[in-house]
């Protein structure tokens, strides 16, 4: 059974780098053909597709942010980390992590957790 | 980048109606598509992938179709559970894209 669950800061300040990190089960990062993403929800509004990383640590971003955020994987920890720089009120949001599953979708979700950016 | 634009945005319906939600995109993705359903403080949950194959464990009133620039979602008996909001995504093409939502709401 897959599970992914996000962890890291509720609240942090303008400027600041938010570091989110998705701790999974139920498969490995190591094999071919796996990946995970990063999906945001700011409150009340639309899905945002962040970033993705896959077995071979290959990374794809979304380009109106990629000057901001980093993606790594750690394969002995099963985790993977997202970074995101110079944090602003808009980016306050649910961010999710998804596993990206045998047809391409994300097939499971994390619970996600809420950042809030405010001084 | 791909524009995914879903219609209506919020849909008023009563239990037992046929519904259909319409997502487009600015581009062809051929058939990558999902169709996500998220219910108020939880996650997205996938109900259909590749435009028309049912995930496992949704329900057989829910069916997906389209190809190339235009997809539905259709969801054939409405039953109390299925008022949500549905979210169509491509995965042709990075970056990946979402529609902005159809809330679909109890009439």
């Amino acid at each position: 059974q897959i599970t992914l669950k996000e962890s890291g800061p509720t609240l942090v300040k303008p400027t600041q780098t938010l570091t989110l990190t998705c701790t999974f089960s139920g498969f490995s990062l190591s094999t071919s053909g796996e990946g995970v993403a990063w999906i945001r929800q700011p409150p009340g509004k639309a899905l945002e597709w962040l970033a993705l990383i896959y077995w071979d640590d290959d990374k794809r971003y979304s380009p109106s942010l990629k000057s901001r955020l980093t993606i790594t994987k750690d394969t002995s920890k099963n985790q993977v980390v997202l970074t995101m720089t110079n944090m602003d009120p808009v980016d306050t949001a649910t961010y999710y992590c998804a596993h990206r599953g045998d047809e391409l979708a994300y097939d499971y979700w994390g619970q996600g957790t809420l950042v809030t950016v405010s001084s | 980048d791909i524009q995914m634009t879903q219609s209506p945005s919020t849909l008023s319906a009563s239990v037992g109606d046929r519904v259909t939600i319409t997502c487009r995109a600015s581009q062809s993705i051929n058939s990558w598509l999902a169709w996500y359903q998220q219910k108020p403080g939880k996650a997205p949950k996938l109900l259909i992938y590749q435009a028309s194959t049912l995930e496992s464990g949704v329900p057989s009133r829910f069916s997906g179709s389209g190809s190339g620039t235009e997809f539905t979602l259709t969801i054939s008996s409405l039953q109390p559970d299925d008022f949500a909001t549905y979210y169509c995504q491509q995965y042709n093409t990075f970056p990946r894209s979402f529609g902005q939502g159809t809330k679909l709401q109890i009439k």
